[in-house]
């Protein structure tokens, strides 16, 4: 178990400019999900997927929002024209299944400047 | 919909002492319900969680916590916390009904162990 893995660990771009993150989930988990955590808040649910399906993706933030699970192994999560609003730390996580305990990777936190 | 409040946002304790972090939640469904640990510029570690079967559940670090459906609420306690305990713990839940799986999250108590 190597745990959930994220890259970049940071990403600072200038507003307006597009950007994607990548994480990689447990090897053995088939959900994978992402949020988005601003200071002071509790993270907040984004969109998962389970193997490569995204169930649910109404809670994206906005249409420049967008994520794939190609293969139902790794994930992205693009931001188009990003904005001062998006600076943020973004979290990966990854289950075995339906409600199991999900595992969080240490996130990408972007700075928009 | 369901919610999740954590009353407190900072909870100073003196080392050695008991603490307790309060949760309440929401929710019109039968719920799970998690605790999470997080460290400075890191991501979220599971601490103990309540699926079903017993109500007190434990951590292996001395945590546990109580699930009260009648009082909705999964308190977060420790009878002897230590400097190492200092981190941002967040509350969280589930519908157990499936739909939308991810989890929504109280705003954190940041748990503050003075020496």
């Amino acid at each position: 178990d190597t745990g959930v893995s994220q890259n970049p660990r940071h990403k600072i771009t200038k507003r307006g400019q597009n950007v994607t993150f990548r994480c990689d989930p447990i090897s053995e988990h088939n959900r994978l999900y992402w949020y988005r955590q601003t200071l002071g808040q509790g993270p907040e649910f984004l969109t998962y997927f389970q193997n490569e399906a995204q169930l649910e993706k109404s809670r994206l933030l906005s249409d420049r929002f967008s994520a794939e699970r190609p293969k139902g192994s790794f994930s992205t999560l693009e931001i188009q024209r990003t904005e001062q609003g998006d600076s943020a730390m973004y979290l990966c996580a990854s289950s075995l299944g339906m409600n199991q305990p999900q595992h969080f990777g240490d996130g990408t936190r972007l700075s928009i400047l | 919909a369901q919610s999740v409040t954590q009353l407190d946002s900072q909870v100073p304790v003196f080392e050695e002492a008991p603490v307790e972090l309060r949760c309440n939640y929401s929710s019109s469904v039968s719920v799970y319900l998690f605790w999470y640990v997080q460290y400075p510029n890191q991501g979220l570690q599971l601490l103990l969680k309540y699926l079903s079967g017993s109500t007190l559940v434990e951590s292996i670090n001395g945590f546990e916590a109580e699930f009260n459906k009648s009082q909705t609420s999964f308190h977060l306690r420790k009878p002897s916390v230590h400097i190492s305990d200092t981190a941002e713990y967040f509350c969280a839940v589930s519908s157990s009904g499936g739909g939308a799986d991810g989890l929504t999250f109280g705003k954190g108590t940041h748990l503050i162990i003075q020496p």
